[in-house]
């Protein structure tokens, strides 16, 4: 079973500039979320996808957009990037809407300077 | 307003002895905690996990407890080994409008077990 994977790996981008991140989820899995985690702290819920469409928001701003694809792999793309943007981002897959267990790609870090 | 309290950034152990890790919570609606693990340069990975309906779960070394009332859980890991050192965040779930079970996180604890 492949689990979670991300890319790229590792990003550096200039303030204003634009980035997407990718992620194919878990075998199986068809609902997908992307998290924030800023240096010293928890991982923070962006949004969630299940069937191609966003189900659910977090406190981010409407410059972080978001796609699910047939494959129910992923895309989040984040406009206008600020220097407080620069986190690790996290994609966590899981079996459908109705579990709560979320697995977890390796991250992508993102640098904006 | 941090709703996944956990106040100690780091724990130190023995290698053979209990590690316990605590979580606070401060909304009622969560109605299912869960624990990660993550090494450096790896996302988190799912460890167990239990709903609001119980107060015990265990899985092989690892029990988690729930106390409801006090909206406390822990982590007990017996016996502690070297290889359980890394970063253990507390994630609590609950239905939120459309974002279903979306995780709401703790700021993680740093366990070192010391051979």
């Amino acid at each position: 079973e492949t689990g979670v994977t991300q890319s790229p790996t590792h990003l550096i981008k200039t303030r204003g500039q634009q980035v997407t991140l990718r992620c194919s989820s878990q075998s199986g899995h068809n609902t997908v979320s992307w998290y924030q985690q800023a240096l010293g702290q928890g991982p923070q819920f962006i949004f969630q996808y299940y069937r191609e469409e966003e189900n659910g928001r977090g406190n981010f701003p409407p410059r972080f957009s978001g796609l699910q694809f047939p494959n129910y792999s992923s895309e989040l793309n984040v406009n206008a990037l600020e220097l407080d943007d620069s986190a690790l981002y996290l994609c966590a897959s899981r079996k459908d809407s109705g579990r709560h267990e979320q697995f977890f790609g390796p991250g992508t870090r993102l640098t904006v300077l | 307003d941090q709703q996944v309290k956990q106040n100690s950034p780091s724990l130190s152990v023995q290698e053979g002895r209990i590690s316990i890790l605590n979580c606070d919570y401060t909304n009622s609606m969560f109605d299912y905690f869960l624990w990660y693990k993550k090494y450096p340069a790896e996302g988190p990975t799912f460890l167990i996990s239990i709903s609001s309906i119980k107060d015990k779960n265990e899985d092989g070394r690892f029990t988690v407890f729930l106390n409801k009332s006090a909206k406390h859980l822990s982590l007990h890991i017996v016996p502690s080994q070297p290889g359980d050192s890394a970063v253990y965040f507390c994630a609590a779930s609950a239905r939120s409008g459309g974002s279903n079970y979306k995780l709401t996180f703790g700021k993680g604890t740093l366990l070192t077990v010391n051979p």
